[in-house]
């Protein structure tokens, strides 16, 4: 089955300054990869994602990057300010989403004032 | 909030116990998934509903079992519960079974077994 690896899993990044968060995947058939955003107590929520045909994809503050060859995808997220603290997710699917997604371990991202 | 409804919010129990959770999915939505959470494991898919059939299996033991109903909302029982078990369950909804799903997770049961 796919397997998913993140790193770190914790960032602490000053506030304005930029975090990138890496993921690597197994499955060379997986086509879908989400990012979700988890803040404490609370459920995850999608924030990006990007489909095995795009290379790129960003959204305002926040991108995406694919890299199929190398099997990772990395999330950037510019000029951070304090309400970007939470757990980061990745995830991999093969069937787009339509099955069950893969995570990993998730990021803790500090935002330091 | 996602539209997506889980009851209870919080359980408690003990071991050897048998508990259901409860999931309506968003207006629409044919698909659910079951999700557990926990801080060993991270997040881990366990089964896939959609319009009522099994449609895959993830990392879900034989001692969990769910259905969905006609009206589309889900129910997850797990049964013999361990204290491992303790851990807070999501539920999610997606559309169809579709190209590029996004999954819209529910607020979550936690689950606490003594």
């Amino acid at each position: 089955g796919e397997n998913v690896e993140q790193h770190p899993s914790t960032l602490s990044v000053q506030e304005g300054d930029s975090a990138v968060i890496k993921c690597t995947y197994s499955d060379s058939a997986s086509n879908y990869f989400p990012w979700y955003k988890q803040e404490l107590g609370k459920r995850p929520q999608l924030i990006i994602d990007i489909r095995s045909n795009v290379g790129e994809k960003k959204d305002q503050r926040i991108a995406v990057t694919l890299n199929k060859t190398a099997k990772h995808f990395s999330l950037h997220i510019t000029e951070t300010q304090p309400e970007d603290s939470a757990v980061y997710f990745c995830a991999a699917s093969s069937g787009g989403g339509a099955d069950g997604l893969t995570f990993g371990k998730g990021t803790h991202l500090i935002i330091q004032p | 909030d996602s539209g997506v409804t889980q009851t209870p919010k919080h359980l408690i129990t003990a071991t050897g116990q048998r508990v259901t959770l409860r999931c309506s999915p968003r207006s629409g939505d044919l698909s659910v998934y079951w999700y557990q959470q926990s801080l060993d494991q991270g997040l881990q898919f366990l089964i896939q509903y959609y319009n009522g059939e099994e449609r895959a299996k993830g990392n879900i033991l034989e001692r969990f079992s769910a259905q969905q109903f006609p009206d589309l909302h889900s129910e997850l029982n797990l049964s013999s519960l361990e204290l491992g078990d303790s851990a807070l369950y999501f539920c999610a909804s997606s559309v169809r079974l579709a190209a590029y799903n996004e999954q819209f997770f529910g607020p979550g049961t936690r689950l606490t077994v003594l």
